[in-house]
C-alpha cells in the first residue's frame, strides 16, 4: 500500500508558540491530503481537506485562522497549529487520496502536547 | 452527530473465538464501506472493505457483511489472536470524504 509519513511524531510546545507538522507521501502523488484530530480514546474527527495547489476547505467549527494548511506540492501539506494552547493538545492524522481514487492512506500521526 | 453508528464500544473474546463489530448508516449517499485498524499511539490502518453492490467480502480471517436494505454492515474477525487487540473503526465515504464511526476495542484474551 501507500506509505504516508509524518513529522514530528511527538511534539511538546508552550502554550502560545506555533507548531507546524509535516505530512508527506513518500510513493505516491496525493492531490487531496485530509487532516484529522483525534481526542484520547475518540474517533477520527475530520478538520480540512487540502487539494494541491488550493486553499483548504475546513469543516465546521474549524477555525482556520487557527489551523493553517498548507499543500504546496503534491507530495507535502503542513498543518500550523497558532497560539496552541492546552486544548489543542491532541493526535493530529494526516491522510493521502490518489487522484480519482478512494481509498486514504493515513500516516502514522503526531502527538501534540501544549503545556 | 454521528454518521455512522458503531458497537459495541468495546468487547473482550478469548483466543481462537469470533469478534464481531457493527455499523449503521443513515445516508444512502455513502459509497464505500472500509474498516480500518489502529493500535495506540499509530494511524489508522485500512483492514479492508466493501462497496455497496456486495453482500460480503472476505480477505484471510476478516470478513465484512453488507446489507443495504437495512443500511447495516459488520466485521467478522474468525480465530481471533493476541494481535488483533486494538482499536477497530468502520467508516463510510461519500464523495472524498469519510465519516467514521466511534471505534470498539477488541482485547483478545490468550
Amino acid at each position: 500500500g501507500a506509505v504516508v509519513s509524518q513529522h514530528p511524531s511527538r511534539v511538546i510546545c508552550k502554550s502560545g508558540t506555533s507548531v507546524k507538522i509535516e505530512c508527506r507521501s513518500l510513493d505516491f502523488q496525493a492531490t487531496t491530503m485530509f487532516w484529522y484530530r483525534q481526542f484520547p480514546k475518540q474517533s477520527l474527527m475530520l478538520m480540512a481537506t487540502s487539494n494541491e495547489g488550493s486553499k483548504a476547505t475546513y469543516e465546521q467549527g474549524v477555525e482556520k485562522d487557527k489551523f493553517l494548511i498548507n499543500h504546496a506540492s503534491l507530495t507535502l501539506s503542513t498543518l500550523t497549529v497558532t497560539s496552541a494552547h492546552p486544548e489543542d493538545s491532541s493526535f493530529y492524522i494526516c491522510s493521502g487520496r490518489l487522484a480519482g481514487g478512494g481509498e486514504q492512506y493515513f500516516g502514522p500521526g503526531t502527538r501534540l502536547t501544549v503545556t | 452527530q454521528q454518521q455512522v453508528k458503531q458497537s459495541p464500544q468495546s468487547l473482550i473474546v478469548q483466543k481462537g473465538g469470533i469478534s464481531i463489530i457493527n455499523c449503521a448508516y443513515e445516508n444512502t449517499a455513502f459509497d464505500y464501506f472500509p474498516w480500518y485498524q489502529q493500535f495506540p499511539g499509530k494511524g489508522p490502518a485500512l483492514l479492508i472493505a466493501i462497496r455497496p453492490d456486495v453482500s460480503e467480502k472476505k480477505e484471510g480471517r476478516f470478513t465484512i457483511s453488507f446489507n443495504k436494505s437495512a443500511k447495516q454492515f459488520s466485521l467478522h474477525i474468525m480465530d481471533s489472536q493476541p494481535g488483533d487487540s486494538a482499536t477497530y473503526f468502520c467508516a463510510a465515504l461519500n464523495d472524498y470524504k469519510l465519516s467514521f464511526g466511534a471505534g470498539t476495542t477488541v482485547t483478545v484474551r490468550a
